[in-house]
């Protein structure tokens, strides 16, 4: 199975907010990351945040780590129609250079 | 200032032949991953090069894939006799320096591989 794992889907409405889960399993993972993926497009970095850290903010974006329970979580303010994509979650363990990621999770936002 | 740009942007080849995946990373940028997106999976790590160098290609089947980035020229993935579970989307992304830290990797927009 995936190491990362996320829901699959999210359907939100224009003006809430949005959140997407992430768990992973390794613990000795130091950098924890948002990608967006637009459709027919790359993945674009939204934020990223340190293992050491457990919150971190960005205009309409906030990341929580609690790395007990090894879980992430990504929340988009006043959701626009503009964020419907998908969303990645992505670690980076250790020194490694490798980035491991989830299966993604398709935020749909309705008017 | 361009990003990592991948071409072609789609490919259709039929099982045997042969695909050839070209990546162009961002100016600056001497280190290059290639990731496979599979439906409905996340992007897996398949190689990492630098310049006529590759450095860990631990993600790569073993056999009829291959990758090079060669001193002049963009980084191509090779993959020989195509099946049709190679059908998938195929990253390239680029760093300035090994990302140890956090460098950044910048993803292009993909190959998209189908085998019919």
């Amino acid at each position: 199975g995936e190491d990362v794992e996320q829901s699959l889907f999210l359907s939100v409405r224009e003006g809430d907010s949005s959140v997407i889960n992430c768990t992973y399993t390794d613990s000795s993972s130091t950098y924890l990351y948002w990608y967006k993926q637009e459709p027919g497009a790359g993945l674009q970095l939204l934020t990223y945040i340190f293992s050491n850290m457990d919150m971190k903010q960005d205009q309409r974006l906030t990341v929580l780590l609690n790395k007990k329970d090894k879980h992430l979580s990504l929340r988009i303010a006043d959701t626009q129609t503009g964020d419907s994509a998908i969303y990645f979650c992505a670690e980076k363990r250790g020194s490694d250079y490798k980035l491991s990621f989830g299966a993604g999770t398709t935020v749909t936002v309705r008017a | 200032n361009a990003g990592v740009m991948q071409n072609p942007r789609h490919l259709v080849r039929r099982r045997g032949q042969e695909a050839r995946l070209r990546c162009s990373p961002m100016k600056g940028h001497s280190h290059v991953y290639w990731y496979r997106q599979l439906p409905e999976e996340g992007l897996k790590f398949m190689v990492y090069l630098q310049k006529e160098n590759i450095i860990d290609e631990s993600g790569m089947p073993k056999e009829r894939f291959s990758a090079e980035f060669p001193k002049e020229g963009p980084s191509i993935l090779r993959i020989q006799q195509v099946v049709r579970g190679d059908s998938a989307a195929y990253f390239c992304a680029s760093s300035q320096t090994r990302t140890s830290g956090n460098n950044e990797q910048f993803f292009g927009p993909g190959t998209r591989l189908t085998v019919l």
